[in-house]
């Protein structure tokens, strides 16, 4: 199956201070890539659609201000998280659409202290 | 309204015991159907899928699942289990693009294997 990568696999930050997710796709253009948060013990929750060369669909309560999501090219979409606090802290997963699959990167770890 | 539902949210079974574990879906159009397996602290890996033809859908790690459409379900079995299942199993659906692009996922079932 296809690769997606994204960096970094864990990362701490202060509280107030922005962090920058990278989701890549290996071996494929997606023009479709999803944003995901997990938090214990509980299931995915999707944050938001990004479509390449267009501005990224939230879902109902995300805010997108906070959680900036760029898709620039047809195998990377990024996510920053602005202004960081404590209760960001969760497990990102990102997900790029083929036509019939998607397929998952391994995760994000942030944690804001 | 699309949706997954996982019945059970946590399974105990001996190792060496037959499992399975429910899935039902609701979903306006033709299903593509995803079972996946999470480890702790760890991304989604892919155990099966089923997109059409032969209802019995073969994985890894000697997982399978049968799609049942009069039923809406799709139900993971392995006949025996191994201490190294132990994980979370999340059922996903989605469909051809052209109907959508999101994926819909059920809670998850916890899976714990007792020696």
């Amino acid at each position: 199956g296809a690769v997606v990568s994204q960096h970094p696999s864990w990362v701490i930050c202060k509280s107030g201070t922005s962090v920058k997710i990278e989701c890549r796709s290996l071996d494929f253009q997606a023009t479709t890539m999803f944003w995901y948060r997990q938090f214990p013990k509980q299931s995915l929750m999707l944050m938001a659609t990004s479509n390449e060369g267009s501005k990224a669909t939230y879902e109902q309560g995300v805010e997108k201000d906070k959680f900036l999501i760029n898709h620039a090219s047809l195998t990377l979409s990024t996510l920053t998280v602005t202004s960081a606090h404590p209760e960001d802290s969760s497990f990102y997963i990102c997900s790029a659409r083929s036509v019939r699959e998607q397929y998952f990167g391994p995760g994000t770890r942030l944690t804001v202290t | 309204a699309q949706s997954v539902t996982q019945p059970d949210i946590h399974i105990t079974v001996s190792e060496g015991a037959s499992l399975e574990l429910r899935c039902n879906y609701s979903y306006g159009a033709t299903p593509y159907l995803f079972w996946y397996v999470q480890s702790p602290g760890q991304g989604l890996q892919l155990l099966l899928k089923y997109f059409s033809g032969d209802t019995l859908v073969q994985g890894i790690k000697g997982f399978e699942a049968e799609f049942k459409r009069s039923q809406s379900s799709f139900n993971l079995r392995k006949p025996s289990v191994h201490w190294s299942d132990a994980a979370e199993y999340f059922c996903a659906v989605g469909g051809p693009t052209n109907t959508g692009n999101q994926f819909y996922f059920g809670t998850g079932t916890s899976l714990t294997v007792i020696p």
